[in-house]
């Protein structure tokens, strides 16, 4: 079975912090998502990479930043959290192209910013 | 972006009941997939539908591509079916990148 594992399930962090979200994937997927789920708003997509040390923009990147340094691991960056962050946050994998490329996600971290 | 749109926004049932969650999409897709998020969170694929129909036990996906809407039937519902359904969809012209949009979603709870 595929897994992508998310390194914390419930985080607080204070208003300025530097926070770090890692998440690792075992079945070495290309893709790689991270997205922030908000109640009514659904999943909206923040940043994706389809390759190592690649990386696209969401619709929402402001106040992010995304590493990939290898190809099973992708991390979420918040340089200066702030109240508006505290969300839960998504991490996902998929193979890059073809049919049947599903998207599989992690637990989530659930994260909030005091 | 391709807009997409999910009704109903909640459902109550019964067990046992019958269901069915629809899914719009404002433009050509080839990538369509239905995920059910849990109480806890997790967020669980249950069909990739980009057309045709596909059936997974008491479940079943039905995808209109040319009218752009997808279906999504539960039937004999089980407590254990509760939680929040959404549609996602990537646009024809989205390449190997793969980027989909998520509806809103049906939050679903179904009730002894």
């Amino acid at each position: 079975d595929v897994k992508v594992t998310q390194s914390s399930r419930y985080l607080v962090k204070r208003t300025g912090e530097k926070v770090f979200l890692e998440c690792v994937q075992d079945m070495d997927h290309e893709n790689m998502f991270w997205y922030r789920q908000d109640p009514g708003l659904g999943l909206r997509l923040i940043y994706f990479s389809y390759d190592v040390k690649m990386k696209e923009k969401g619709d929402i990147p402001e106040g992010y930043s995304v590493s990939r340094e290898k190809k099973e691991r992708f991390s979420l960056i918040l340089e200066s959290a702030s109240t508006n962050q505290t969300s839960m946050y998504l991490c996902a994998s998929s193979i890059l192209a073809g049919t049947g490329n599903t998207i599989y996600f992690g637990e989530g971290s659930w994260l909030t910013v005091v | 972006g391709i807009q997409v749109e999910q009704s109903p926004p909640d459902l109550i049932l019964q067990e046992g009941a019958n269901s069915t969650l629809r899914c719009n999409f404002s433009d050509s897709v080839n990538n369509l997939q239905w995920f059910h998020q849990n109480p806890w969170g997790q967020l669980i694929n249950l069909f990739y539908i980009p057309s045709g129909t596909k059936q997974n036990g008491r479940l079943s996906a039905t995808t209109v591509a040319t009218e752009r809407y997808s279906l999504l039937y539960i039937s004999s519902s089980q407590t254990t079916d509760s939680g929040v359904y959404f549609c996602a969809v990537g646009p024809m012209d989205s390449g190997g990148y793969q980027k989909v949009t998520f509806g809103t979603g049906t939050k679903l709870q179904v009730i002894p």
